[in-house]
């Protein structure tokens, strides 16, 4: 059973560039969960994404920071023009239905973003 | 404004020992609770989800209690072993179950 994949599992790049996450949720997962790790901060919810659709962005950043879901392929959150301050792992995870009311979330091993 | 807070943000134990993790939520009015367990370096793997109409679940030398009135949960994990260290996070759903609201957790080391 393969679970949630998220890829690269490690990322560099430098101020001003951009970088993109991807996230394939487990098989028959239609709803995906992006979320934040800080250094020494707890995970911060991002954005919530049905399939072609966002459910929930009020944790994401207003401006450089964007989410997908295409019918097609993996959840891709990009990030523009990228900051120091961005440095952190990011984690995606998904469910079946709304995870919110009783339906676990699963999560990926994350991808850990530096920039120089 | 749900907030979720964790206490003692780190425990060390010597392996056997059976030991207590515990979180506190503000806003009683929760769907569900659940306990995660992060490897440094890796995801999040779910151990327990507590529905608010329960009282607590259990799984293996695992067993997690819900106090809705209280704002309050536990993990209790018996026996422990040196496998079990890693950081221990509890989280709930926002109001509109849209996401998970999580501690900064408990880091535990359990030495051999």
């Amino acid at each position: 059973n393969a679970g949630v994949m998220q890829n690269p599992r490690h990322l560099v790049r430098r101020r001003g560039q951009e970088a993109r996450l991807r996230c394939s949720p487990m098989k028959g997962h239609s709803h995906v969960y992006w979320y934040r790790q800080l250094p020494e901060e707890g995970l911060k919810f991002m954005v919530y994404l049905q399939k072609e659709n966002i459910i929930d962005e009020s944790g994401m950043p207003k401006e450089r920071f964007s989410a997908e879901f295409p019918k097609e392929g993996p959840s891709i959150l990009r990030i523009q023009q990228v900051v120091r301050g961005d440095s952190a792992a990011y984690f995606c995870a998904s469910s079946t239905g709304q995870a919110g009311i009783n339906q676990p979330q699963h999560f990926g091993d994350g991808t850990r973003l530096s920039i120089l | 404004k749900q907030e979720v807070t964790q206490i003692p943000a780190a425990l060390s134990v010597p392996e056997g020992e059976n030991l207590v993790l515990n979180c506190s939520f503000t806003d009683s009015a929760i769907y569900n609770l659940q306990w995660f367990r992060q490897d440094p370096g890796k995801g999040l793997t779910s151990l327990l989800l507590i529905q608010s109409s329960q009282r607590e679940q259990t799984s293996g030398r695992l067993n997690a209690s819900l106090d809705k009135s209280s704002g309050r949960s536990t993990l209790y994990i018996a026996a422990s072993q040196p496998g079990d260290s890693a950081t221990y996070l509890c989280a709930v759903p926002n109001q509109a179950g849209t996401a998970l609201i999580f501690g900064k957790g408990t880091t535990l080391s359990v030495s051999s």
